[in-house]
């Protein structure tokens, strides 16, 4: 069954910072993957996602991700965190038309 | 274009009450599903539909029913409220079978049951 794990359900970094949010999935078939964001008490957005187009995968609000068959990872990151950029983030796998999402994970930016 | 509206935003339920989330959307979207979200469960998916008089169950299906008789509406009723139901709930629609589309969501709907 496909599946996806995001590890680590709570980051912490300060403005300015490196951010690596992490995604592992399992997919008998190529996979079409997702990040959503969700903002607080807000419902979900689409930061980028990956079709098979190119591995590096660049999204909104200076996110990307990059595909590694290899590591069955689609980590996000950003080079430099804002303070707006603290939200919940979710990975996603699409399974024909369901879509399977990871635990979330929080993101907190310190000023 | 409002994308996807769900209604109401916020709800207090009593245990053993029912009650009707609305979900529409304006996309034409063939595919719509529920969600809950639960702290560190992500969202579950708790019924889908892959186009109108057609639904199926999800992951958590239990306690909901769903129908969709048209295109845009996709309701999902709880038929005997129970504090386990306390959540918040999402509507998303997407295109069917076009797996490199996304899918989007609804702004949610915040269910407490006393």
């Amino acid at each position: 069954a496909q599946s996806v794990t995001q590890l680590g359900s709570h980051v912490s970094v300060s403005e300015g910072a490196l951010v690596l949010l992490r995604c592992n999935y399992s997919s008998s078939v190529p996979p079409y993957l997702f990040w959503y964001v969700q903002y607080p008490n807000q419902g979900l957005q689409l930061l980028l996602k990956y079709t098979s187009a190119a591995t590096l995968v660049k999204g909104i609000n200076g996110f990307e991700a990059e595909f590694k068959k290899s590591e069955t990872s689609f980590h996000l990151t950003k080079p430099s965190a804002h303070m707006s950029d603290a939200a919940e983030y979710f990975c996603a796998v699409r399974v024909r038309n369901k879509l399977i999402f990871g635990q979330g994970t929080e993101l907190s930016v310190k000023p | 274009n409002a994308g996807v509206t769900q209604t109401p935003k916020f709800q207090v339920l009593k245990t053993g009450q029912s009650m009707t989330l609305q979900c529409a959307q304006d996309m034409n979207h063939e595919y719509m599903s529920w969600y809950r979200q639960d702290p560190g469960m992500g969202l579950r998916l708790i019924h889908y539909s892959v186009g109108a008089g057609i639904t199926d169950q999800g992951e958590v299906p239990n306690g909901y029913n769903v129908s969709r008789s048209t295109t845009e509406d996709f309701p999902l009723r709880l038929l005997s409220a129970a504090p386990s139901q306390t959540s918040v709930y999402f509507c998303a629609s997407s295109y069917r079978d076009r797996m490199n589309t996304e899918a989007f969501f609804g702004q949610g709907t915040r269910l407490t049951v006393v």
